[in-house]
């Protein structure tokens, strides 16, 4: 169990340009979530995958942000002409399905930072 | 979804106990009350969960008021590696997504 892993770390582009990152969820996870975070704020919910069924997405994502999860493994999140606005944390989170006891529990990865210039 | 209120932040001496509070006044029967910390520059971290009993692990106790509309996470001894912003978070069974509405946290600052 190597952990949720997402890269790249830390991403710098310019307005306008795409960008796309990728989160690798703990094997046997079928459940995998994205969320985003400002400075000072905690993180806000994006989106959400149950093997490679996105079920949930966010009023924050706008048509300019799009996610898959092909084959239920890997997910990928990408965001097109990016704003200035679209600066922040990017994390994903996965966990297994639901067991008694509140379970659930999500491990989240270390992040992206992107930065918009 | 059920809102959470803590406080903006705490001061903690090394090695005392801190006790830090959450008030989730409009829980609903099936709402578990999820800990999360999260330290500089990483994702957050899971550190307990209880629903109506006062629960206890390696990282942390959870004390659970009787009406279920608070709970203090206590950190017995504090360390410096403690300091970090803690999340309280209600989630649901009844959310399909079990997704969580994290609030703004409370910033534990740990003096030496």
């Amino acid at each position: 169990d190597t952990g949720v892993s997402q890269n790249p770390r830390h991403k710098i582009t310019k307005r306008g340009q795409n960008v796309t990152f990728r989160c690798d969820p703990i094997s046997e996870h079928n459940r995998l979530y994205w969320y985003r975070q400002t400075l000072g704020q905690g993180p806000e919910f994006l989106t959400y995958f149950q093997n490679e069924a996105q079920l949930e997405k966010s009023r924050l994502l706008s048509d300019r942000f799009s996610a898959e999860r092909p084959k239920g493994s890997f997910s990928t999140l990408e965001i097109q002409r990016t704003e200035q606005g679209d600066s922040a944390m990017y994390l994903c989170a996965s966990s297994s399905p639901p067991k008694t006891g509140g379970g659930n529990i999500q491990y989240f990865g270390a992040g992206t930072r992107l930065s918009v210039l | 979804d059920a809102k959470t209120t803590q406080p903006n932040s705490m001061e903690s001496n090394e090695e005392e106990p801190v006790h830090l509070p959450c008030n989730h006044s409009t829980i609903s029967g099936t709402d578990y009350i999820h800990w999360y910390r999260q330290l500089p520059s990483q994702g957050p971290e899971y550190v307990i969960h209880g629903l109506t009993s006062n629960v206890n692990n390696r990282m942390a106790s959870l004390a659970i008021a009787e009406d279920r509309k608070s709970s203090t996470l206590i950190l017995h001894r504090a360390t410096l590696r403690d300091a970090a912003v803690y999340y309280c978070i209600l989630r649901g069974l009844a959310s399909g997504t079990y997704k969580y509405i994290f609030g703004t946290g409370t910033r534990l600052k740990v003096l030496a």
